[in-house]
């Protein structure tokens, strides 16, 4: 009964290989987030999306890219990973937008 | 653009003390104020939740307040346990679009 769900756990892959990572939200919420915790532990939004729509982007390479195939999943996809890419990412949700925010466990990305 | 600061950014007490967290934001106008707790190598927990309209929130041994006007935000806890070690985030939701989250206060309590 996992409320916020994440594939892989761990993600260990080389420069410019294209990865993606899974999100799944079984709460029944309209909005999703991709949040990444960098190496000095501080989180920052990356997107996020309210009933399969983008509604934020922050300032974030476009070789990342999300997907919400429908609104209990939304994935991230990254292409020609580089080494600053390593980090932990978060996928959260939220009931609708300004609500509480639930997160799943996250997903550490090493890149070698 | 809103910024969250949290103070101190480590501290360490002994079991049965009450205690502060502290954060602030730059911006006043915030959706809500979230407090999560992160232990390491994990997700984050949600604590409490301050909508804009709110003063304060409780659960168990923990409370939070919230001062839009002068941009701070507090994290009570009381009769700290050694389980209560971890770090503790701030975060701020701007506009009920993302949370702008501070970098955090890690907890040691020892027995």
């Amino acid at each position: 009964d996992t409320a916020v769900s994440q594939t892989p756990k761990y993600l260990v892959t080389q420069m410019g290989n294209d990865k993606s990572i899974k999100c799944e939200q079984n709460l029944g919420h309209d909005t999703m987030y991709w949040y990444k915790q960098d190496s000095k532990k501080f989180l920052k939004i990356m997107f996020s999306y309210n009933n399969k729509e983008l509604i934020i982007n922050e300032t974030v390479p476009n070789r990342f890219s999300p997907k919400s195939p429908d609104k209990a999943h939304l994935n991230l996809h990254i292409n020609s990973l580089e080494l600053g890419d390593s980090a932990v990412y978060f996928c959260a949700s939220s009931r609708y937008q300004g609500y509480e925010q639930y997160f799943g466990p996250g997903t550490r990305l090493t890149v070698t | 653009k809103q910024e969250v600061t949290q103070i101190p950014a480590a501290l360490s007490v002994p079991e049965g003390e009450n205690l502060v967290l502290n954060c602030s934001f730059t911006d006043s106008a915030i959706y809500n104020l979230q407090w999560f707790r992160q232990d390491p190598g994990k997700g984050l927990t949600s604590l409490l939740l301050i909508q804009s309209s709110q003063r304060e929130q409780t659960s168990g041994r923990l409370n939070a307040s919230l001062d839009k006007s002068s941009g701070r935000s507090t994290l009570y806890i009381a009769a700290s346990q050694p389980g209560d070690s971890a770090t503790y985030l701030c975060a701020a939701d701007q506009a009920g679009t993302a949370l702008i989250f501070g970098k955090g206060t890690t907890l040691s309590v020892s027995s």
